[in-house]
């Protein structure tokens, strides 16, 4: 069944720890993509990646990290220093070439405790 | 700064009635925009999309609209059915070397009355 896998859907951590959220898909695409999303809020784009070993900040990258050693796999660490933390995360992939829509996983709802 | 406004947070309309979602935007480097439609706790799916060069993109029962001149779009849902229901998002993207990371607005929660 090809798309993109968003897990967990729910994530609980204490306040000052690093968490790790996973996205992965089997569309082949190139470019993958994190958003967060607040309450009454648009998506905000956290960090992107074009290509395996390569990727580019976003809008709101302070407190996060990625990382993109496979085409597949896209994970994103939300580190201490993210003030804010509590959101929902959502990932994306977008097939070569412009003007192409992205296509978002299901979402990880991410709260500190 | 908000580069993409969807000035009315929620719109009532009657089923088998014409929906119209506005979007505005001003940043004129944008030469891509999308609209998609979100339930809670899901990710975003993807509607409709229209290159800055066309002025109309049609799909069914969905149209979106572009009006550069003003830096407007909107998406007519026609007839609007109940499952219309939902979150619809304003999306806009401009090259960022090809990735393309898109820029957001606020939403609208179309909501389909019986």
């Amino acid at each position: 069944d090809g798309g993109i896998t968003q897990s967990p859907k729910y994530l609980f951590r204490k306040e000052g720890q690093n968490v790790t959220l996973s996205c992965e898909q089997n569309l082949n695409h190139d470019a993958m993509y994190w958003y967060r999303q607040d309450p009454g809020q648009g998506l905000r784009l956290i960090y992107y990646s074009q290509i395996v070993n390569d990727f580019q900040k976003g809008d709101i990258a302070e407190g996060y990290s990625v990382s993109r050693e496979k085409k597949e796999s896209f994970p994103l660490t939300v580190t201490s220093a993210q003030k804010n933390p509590t959101a929902f995360y959502l990932c994306a992939t977008k097939t070569q070439g412009t003007r192409q829509p992205q296509h978002f996983g299901d979402g990880t709802r991410l709260s500190i405790l | 700064d908000q580069q993409v406004k969807q000035n009315s947070p929620s719109l009532s309309v009657q089923e088998g009635r014409i929906s119209i979602l506005n979007c505005d935007y001003t940043n004129s480097m944008f030469d891509y925009f999308l609209w998609y439609k979100k339930y809670p706790a899901e990710g975003p799916t993807f509607l409709i999309s229209i290159s800055s060069i066309k002025d109309k993109n049609e799909d069914g029962r969905f149209t979106v609209f572009l009006n550069k001149s003003a830096k407007h779009l909107s998406l007519h849902i026609v007839p609007s059915q109940p499952g219309d229901s939902a979150v619809y998002f304003c999306a806009a993207s401009a090259p960022r070397g090809g990735a393309d990371g898109l820029t957001f607005g606020k939403g609208t929660h179309l909501i389909i009355q019986p």
